[in-house]
């Protein structure tokens, strides 16, 4: 499976929109990118994933360039209960199960 | 519907001994995968089931074992625990092994 590369941290104030970037220079064409997030002492919690067409969902977008070489995860209007580590990770749908979590981005989210 | 449960929460163990956690997957599914995450890493692959065999495997020693029934519960077994095992273990079931993975809240394991 491709890696990624995340920002470590970021910060965002409530209400406003949190964008979450992610490089996957090295994706192949039949690796999907998916997106979870662990609030702190929680399992991980899967958010969206995608192909190559932007997905919505009632919890965030997803945003993934044509060249699909990077995406971005947009939490529309951020609460501080969003606060959390957010993953994105690239791979194969029917290649087995295993998720590659990286370090992910610590994002904060501010009153 | 409950969802994916694990026991114990906590867990002290001594070094040398041998733990077994427990895993009850989200009803539905069939497929079981364990996680380790060390502090401020993020989750590493240990093992799946399926069909109660171990199908695929992550680089993790042969101490790591682990079993599933015929209900798709799954036990995760660690033999010989080192201090370096004291982590957080993590439960994630699915169906199919492409499923949508859903995780529990962990067993945190400390070695002393």
């Amino acid at each position: 499976d491709a890696k990624t590369t995340q920002p470590p941290s970021m910060d965002c104030a409530e209400g406003r929109a949190a964008n979450l970037p992610c490089n996957h220079s090295t994706i192949s064409g039949n690796e999907y990118v998916y997106w979870y997030r662990q609030i702190h002492s929680q399992g991980p919690q899967y958010i969206i994933h995608g192909l190559k067409n932007n997905e919505t969902n009632e919890m965030a977008s997803l945003i993934i360039t044509e060249d699909r070489k990077s995406s971005t995860l947009i939490l529309p209007h951020a609460t501080l209960r969003d606060t959390a580590v957010y993953y994105c990770i690239v791979r194969v749908v029917d290649s087995g199960y295993a998720l590659n979590f990286g370090k992910g981005t610590s994002l904060l989210v501010t009153p | 519907d409950a969802g994916v449960t694990q026991s114990p929460t906590h867990l002290i163990k001594t070094r040398g001994q041998q733990v077994t956690l427990r895993c009850s997957p989200k009803s539905g599914h069939d497929t079981v995968s364990w996680y380790q995450q060390a502090l401020g890493q993020g989750p590493q692959f240990i093992f799946q089931y399926y069909e109660e065999e171990e199908r695929q495997r992550g680089n993790f020693p042969d101490r790591f074992s682990g079993h599933q029934f015929p209900n798709y519960s799954s036990e995760l077994n660690v033999n010989a625990l080192l201090l370096g095992d004291s982590a957080l273990y993590l439960c994630a079931s699915s169906f199919g092994a492409g499923g949508k993975a859903f995780f529990g809240q962990g067993t945190r394991l400390t070695v002393v």
